[in-house]
This record gives C-alpha cells, structure tokens and sequence, in this order.
C-alpha cells in the first residue's frame, strides 16, 4: 500500500525551513528519500532503518518513528538547488529492495 | 563511469506494437528495477531483480516481461502496448538492495 505524503506541495522563501512527512499504514524495515527535478531522474538523500541507523547525506536530516510507521524530512535554511519533487520510498522487509514510492511533495524554493 | 544506461529515451507505439526497453549498468550492482512513473503516482515497481537468473514482480507487472540477461543487463518488454503503458520508464540498480539505488535517465514512452 502507497505511503502517504504531506504536504502535497509547498512554497518557500531561501532560508527558511520545511517538513516532508511520510507515513504508512504498514510495518516498515526503512524509508528512503529521493529528490527528483523536472526531467530529470530522482537522486538518492537518505534512508532510515529500523534501529535508528542513517545513511545520508550531511545537509539533510529526517527522524523514522518505528511505533507510528512514520517519517519525517527536514530541510533547513532552504536553498534555490533544493526545489524540486521529493518521494519517500518505504521497504517492509529487509534486503529486497523492493521501494513503494508515496506520491510525491513538490517543493519550490524562491528567491 | 556511466551509471545506469536506459535506451532509448523516447519512444512512441502503436496500440498493439511490442518493444523492448534496454537497461545497462557498470557498477557491479546484483539489484536491478524497472520503475513507471505517472504524473501524481509517483513511481511505481513493475518488475525487479535481486541477482542474475532471479526476477520477481513488482506493484504493477500486467503487461509487461523481463529478462535479466547477464549481471549488467535488465530489459523490460511489452509485448502489446496499450495507452495506459504510456509513462516514464526508469531502470535502477543498488548494492546491497536496501542501500541508495542509482537511476537512470528514463525512457518516455508514449502509446498512441
């Protein structure tokens, strides 16, 4: 079953801050962010597995809540490069690699 | 070092044609997918592959086949193209399968 995703979409201002939620109605192994610009293919930014354990990149954090099925992405100090389509991936069983995708929030950073 | 290779990466069929769609990786990777990607779907698993000789089937397989030819290699075939096969197809490989999996450019396919 889809992940949902909230919110659908959002509009900042450069250096301000934003949260992408992905929550599921399953049990999950990890959660995986990717972002992806017009175009172009999605880019992988974390994953989160159950235990606690990231692996991600520096600039971008997100927290995995295993009891609630729930995850979180934040992007702080927003920049112009971090616009974009923004898609968690859940996994229900370990090493499959087999990603449901939620529907997406699109994020658009202005000047 | 190329990534992931999709060929090709426009297309467009007649309801009924078959094709083929090529996917190529260098990095060694066992995991292979081949994604669709509908506007406000996001993406979709139609079919994957944890090792060479292994496929397995995804959210959404109707109307398609794959075959895992080699480690490298990963195509996803429609054998009668419909108007709902019309999408973006994107070809992903990862290693181990649960860490960052690497994309693709794409291949737009439109059925007409």
């Amino acid at each position: 079953q889809q992940p949902v995703q909230s919110p659908q979409a959002v509009i900042l201002r450069e250096g301000e801050d934003a949260v992408i939620n992905c929550s599921s109605s399953k049990a999950l192994y990890s959660v995986h962010w990717y972002r992806q610009k017009h175009g172009e293919a999605p880019v992988f930014l974390m994953i989160l597995l159950k235990g606690g354990e990231q692996k991600g990149h520096e600039k971008i954090s997100a927290s995995f809540n295993e009891k609630k099925q729930q995850s979180s992405l934040y992007l702080t100090a927003s920049q112009l490069s971090y616009s974009g389509t923004y898609f968690c991936g859940t996994e229900r069983s370990s090493n499959t690699g087999k990603l449901i995708f939620g529907q997406g929030t699109t994020l658009q950073v202005k000047p | 070092n190329a990534g992931v290779t999709q060929t090709p990466k426009f297309q467009v069929l007649k309801t009924g044609q078959s094709m083929t769609l090529q996917c190529a990786q260098d990095m060694n990777h066992n995991s292979m997918y081949w994604y669709r990607q509908d506007p406000g779907m996001g993406l979709r698993l139609i079919y994957y592959s944890a090792s060479e000789g292994t496929t397995d089937k995804g959210e959404v397989p109707n109307g398609y086949n794959v075959s895992r030819l080699n480690k490298r290699e990963f195509s996803l075939r429609l054998e009668s193209a419909a108007p709902s096969q019309t999408s973006v197809y994107f070809c992903a490989s990862s290693e181990p399968a649960n860490t960052e999996a690497f994309f693709g450019q794409g291949t737009r396919l439109t059925v007409v």
